[in-house]
């Protein structure tokens, strides 16, 4: 299996442009999660899918940020207009059947830089 | 707000010491999941705790909870220079909500 697969795996945009970032689970899960990892604050949930409906947005940190899952196997992480201070990793990760009792299982990391 | 707090934030061992990690977290808990981030990589699961066990192994690690002092501990035998990178802990909330809610992480780093 070729693992969650995330693109970008970098990105270096202009303040107010647009980024999306884009997410392949790993085929057969059914549960995608999208994280944000910043030293200041480390990995924090920002959205949750489960069989592609979004069950937990709590973590998006505001209305500039959206997420969406049309199908099992694509997602999408979209920043518009982007910040200086949207600058992270942003971390997809999958797992079958809920991340509680089961593994969850990274991409490599989209490493965001906004100037 | 983080569930998991690891103790201590930075660890440096000399190669073949044993390295212990500590998390501690906030609500009751059905599982409790430990893993590692070598640098500019994504996380790797390594070892899942249920709530109702009190000790775990899997190769040179070992991991332990205690459900009554919400805390969990994760012990890394003969360490080589290889094991340096993050620890995280991870716990999913007693409310089986099927997330996972990260701690802020141990970074260790192995002397060769």
């Amino acid at each position: 299996d070729a693992g969650v697969i995330q693109s970008p795996r970098h990105e270096v945009t202009e303040m107010g442009q647009e980024v999306t970032l884009r997410c392949k689970p790993i085929s057969g899960h059914n549960s995608l999660f999208w994280y944000r990892q910043t030293m200041m604050r480390g990995l924090e949930l920002l959205i949750y899918f489960n069989n592609n409906v979004p069950i937990d947005d709590s973590g998006m940190p505001e209305d500039r940020f959206s997420a969406k899952m049309p199908n099992a196997s694509f997602s999408t992480l979209k920043i518009q207009p982007s910040e200086p201070r949207d600058s992270a990793v942003y971390f997809c990760a999958s797992s079958f059947g809920g991340a509680g009792g089961n593994t969850i299982y990274f991409g490599e990391g989209s490493w965001l830089t906004v100037v | 707000s983080q569930q998991g707090e690891e103790d201590p934030q930075a660890l440096s061992i000399q190669e073949g010491e044993n390295a212990t990690m500590n998390c501690s977290y906030k609500t009751s808990i059905n599982n409790l999941q430990w893993y590692r981030q070598n640098s500019g990589r994504g996380l790797v699961h390594l070892i899942l705790i249920r709530s109702n066990e009190r000790e775990k192994h899997s190769g040179r690690l070992r991991v332990t909870l205690d459900t009554s002092k919400k805390s969990s501990s994760l012990l890394i035998t003969a360490s080589r220079a290889a094991d340096t990178a993050s620890y995280f802990c991870a716990t999913d909330g007693s409310s089986n909500t099927g997330k996972l809610i990260f701690g802020q992480g141990t970074t260790l780093q192995v002397k060769p």
